[in-house]
């Protein structure tokens, strides 16, 4: 089945930066696109961009686009999230999901919670 | 395109008729999906395209609207329910995400 692995928590100081993975399994890895949203606690899903496997390209949301960046192993089918000049508002639960035929994410990683405290 | 959902909770009775709605602060045609989230999981895809239900979703959920007026309902509410629900727009960048309805049982 379609499944979306994301690698465990981390706990990292203000001004860090955090590389987040998403293992995809049970597709073909380079037709979907996959997106990153972030949860912070009690705030609305956050949509950070996607990419586009297939090729490497990437969309980032205004809010991110300074600081994140999104690459590709294709040989392994994993996707990477990296978040640089961490603050603690980034203190969040961070997901990978792949996009559906039209837009809408389906399914979601597992979730990776990001911690970012002194 | 900024999207407001009510109520922001709600407690019902098992076996009540629920509805969450989703206002777009623009037309998004059927570009909007419900997400069904239990406490310490992932999000879950519950209805595509504004009233598709998605494989596997019991047939309690329902969904309705186009334009900027959009409707999540359960029929028949149930324990397993008990959830936060999520609407999401894909019509335009930035995608955005209504801030949530907690469904909670009487």
């Amino acid at each position: 089945q379609v499944q979306l692995v994301q690698s465990g928590a981390e706990v990292k100081k203000p001004g860090a930066s955090v590389r987040v993975s998403c293992k995809a399994s049970g597709y073909t890895f380079t037709r979907y696109a996959l997106h990153w949203v972030r949860q912070a606690p009690g705030q609305r899903l956050q949509w950070m961009g996607w990419i586009n496997p297939a090729n490497g390209k990437t969309k980032y949301s205004e809010n991110f686009q300074d600081r994140v960046t999104f690459t590709r192993d294709t040989s392994a089918n994993i996707v990477y999230m990296e978040l640089i000049s961490l603050r603690s508002e980034d203190t969040a639960v961070f997901y990978c999901a792949r996009d559906g035929e039209a837009g809408w994410f389906d399914p979601w990683g597992q979730g990776t919670l990001v911690t970012v405290s002194s | 395109t900024q999207l407001t959902q009510s109520p922001s909770s709600l407690s019902a009775s098992v076996g009540d008729r629920v509805t969450i709605t989703c206002r777009a602060s623009q037309g998004i045609g059927t570009y909007l999906a419900w997400y069904q989230q239990k406490p310490g999981e992932a999000p879950k895809l519950v209805i595509y395209a504004a009233s598709t239900l998605q494989s596997g979703v019991p047939s309690r959920f329902s969904g309705s609207g186009s334009g900027t007026d959009f409707a999540l309902t359960i029929s028949s509410l149930q324990p397993e329910d008990v959830a936060t629900y999520y609407c999401h727009q894909f019509r335009t960048y930035p995608l955005t995400f209504g801030g949530g309805t907690k469904v909670e049982i009487k």
